[in-house]
């Protein structure tokens, strides 16, 4: 399966500011996704990256506060903006690879 | 949108027996159904997976079972072991590729 990387692995960061998560994999994929995953919760899927085009969102998650870029088929970045304490999360990047979903390593935020 | 439902939410089990995880399914068009461990502070693992024109599914200590008649599927552990003690999570697959996850059992199995 793909090798999925995400940086920075956590970061802890003061209410108002912002964080871009970096997600390399190490193939093409066609289908990129960034979930966010709350303590103790199940994965709630944030967006669907396109590549070349404007991402996808999920109802509840707008794109001024998660803005996503694709460049290119093996990379995609994630901000969260403006954060706010309720912001602290486990953010994961995933791709779907042979028909299949698999996970990066997860990049963990605290906001204070 | 598809929604499911992931029962139960914890189960302890002795070392050696079976557990049982059951999810159930809203969206008839869902026709793939993958089963996830999540150990703690690591990132979801993909365990086994059934596609909707399969019954049954096995990997060794591992079964999935759908049916699709009733919109429910099944993971089964055989013969359990410490290391199978993580949070499970079952998922649907809906349009576009998405999948939509349950809440997750946290399993333990007691030594």
């Amino acid at each position: 399966s793909a090798v999925i990387s995400q940086k920075p692995s956590r970061d802890i960061c003061q209410r108002g500011t912002s964080l871009t998560i970096q997600c390399q994999v190490d193939s093409q994929v066609t289908m990129m996704f960034w979930y966010r995953q709350q303590p103790g919760q199940s994965l709630t899927l944030i967006a669907t990256a396109n590549q070349g085009s404007e991402a996808t969102y999920e109802s509840g998650f707008v794109i001024d506060k998660f803005p996503i870029s694709r460049p290119n088929l093996t990379f995609s970045t994630l901000t969260v903006s403006n954060m706010s304490p309720e912001d602290s999360s486990i953010y994961l990047c995933s791709v779907l690879e042979g028909g299949e979903q698999f996970f990066g390593p997860g990049t963990r935020l605290t906001v204070l | 949108g598809e929604n499911v439902e992931q029962h139960p939410s914890t189960l302890s089990v002795q070392e050696g027996d079976s557990a049982v995880i059951k999810c159930t399914y809203s969206d008839s068009a869902s026709n793939y159904f993958p089963w996830y461990k999540q150990e703690l502070g690591k990132r979801p693992q993909l365990i086994i997976d059934i596609r909707s024109n399969v019954g049954e599914k096995k990997d060794q200590r591992i079964a999935v079972t759908l049916n699709k008649t009733a919109k429910h599927f099944s993971l089964h552990i055989t013969e359990t072991q410490p290391e199978d003690s993580a949070v499970y999570f079952c998922a649907a697959r809906i349009q576009r590729n998405k999948l939509s996850f349950g809440a997750g059992t946290t399993v333990t199995v007691r030594a």
